[in-house]
């Protein structure tokens, strides 16, 4: 599966857009990529995840570039209780790669 | 419905114990995978299992560790001669079909080898 880069922290206001960024030059045709977050001493969370069109669901939307070489999570409102570690993940296979991680910490 | 479920939460042992950790899928789902997080890193994949059997167990450290799922459903972790170093959050998820189908967790089983 190809690399994800990330930045390790982030912060975001209450109540505000959070747009999560994350690199991933060697992805291939086939691979998607997929978000998860994990809060606190919890497992971790699907969000969303796509191939090469945006997605959006309940909890987010996928921004992905034409070239599928990063893509961007946006929290649309971001709440308190969205403070986590996301995860960016690109899988092609069955087993996901799990990187560091971007520790977003949402502020009142 | 129901999640994934682990059990203990938490398992306290002593260096060299053997341990069992328990892992329920969600019902009807037939992939089953096992990660393991070290403190202030990502889940590593350990093994992932399709029905009964063993797809894909690279991930295992050593042979130490061994997973069985023998109905195809509850999955169990086998850690023998446990060290400090084994110490972590054991994970473990299902998905619907086996392979690329989205993969959803429990909430893990912490260990710590005193």
């Amino acid at each position: 599966d190809a690399k994800t880069t990330q930045p390790p922290s982030m912060d975001c206001a209450e109540g505000r857009a959070a747009n999560l960024p994350c690199n991933h030059s060697t992805i291939s045709g086939n691979e998607y990529v997929y978000w998860y977050r994990q809060i606190h001493s919890q497992g971790p969370q699907y969000i969303i995840h796509g191939l090469k069109n945006n997605e959006t669901n309940e909890m987010a939307s996928l921004i992905i570039t034409e070239d599928r070489k990063s893509s961007t999570l946006i929290l649309p409102h971001a709440t308190l209780r969205d403070t986590a570690v996301y995860y960016c993940i690109v899988r092609g296979g069955s087993r996901l790669t799990f990187g560091e991680g971007t520790q977003l910490t949402v502020n009142p | 419905g129901a999640g994934v479920s682990q059990t203990p939460s938490n398992k306290v042992t002593e260096k060299g114990k053997y341990v069992e950790l328990r892992c329920d899928p969600i019902s009807g789902h037939t992939a089953l995978y096992w990660y393991r997080q070290s403190l202030g890193q990502g889940p590593e994949f350990l093994i992932y299992f399709q029905g009964t059997g063993a797809a894909d167990d690279s991930g295992l450290p050593n042979d130490r560790f061994f997973a069985v799922r023998p109905e195809g459903s509850v999955s169990t972790l086998k850690i023998q001669r446990t060290e400090r170093g084994d110490s972590a959050v054991y994970l473990c998820a299902s998905s619907l079909d086996p392979g690329t189908d989205t993969q959803y967790f429990g909430p893990g089983t912490r260990l710590t080898v005193l």
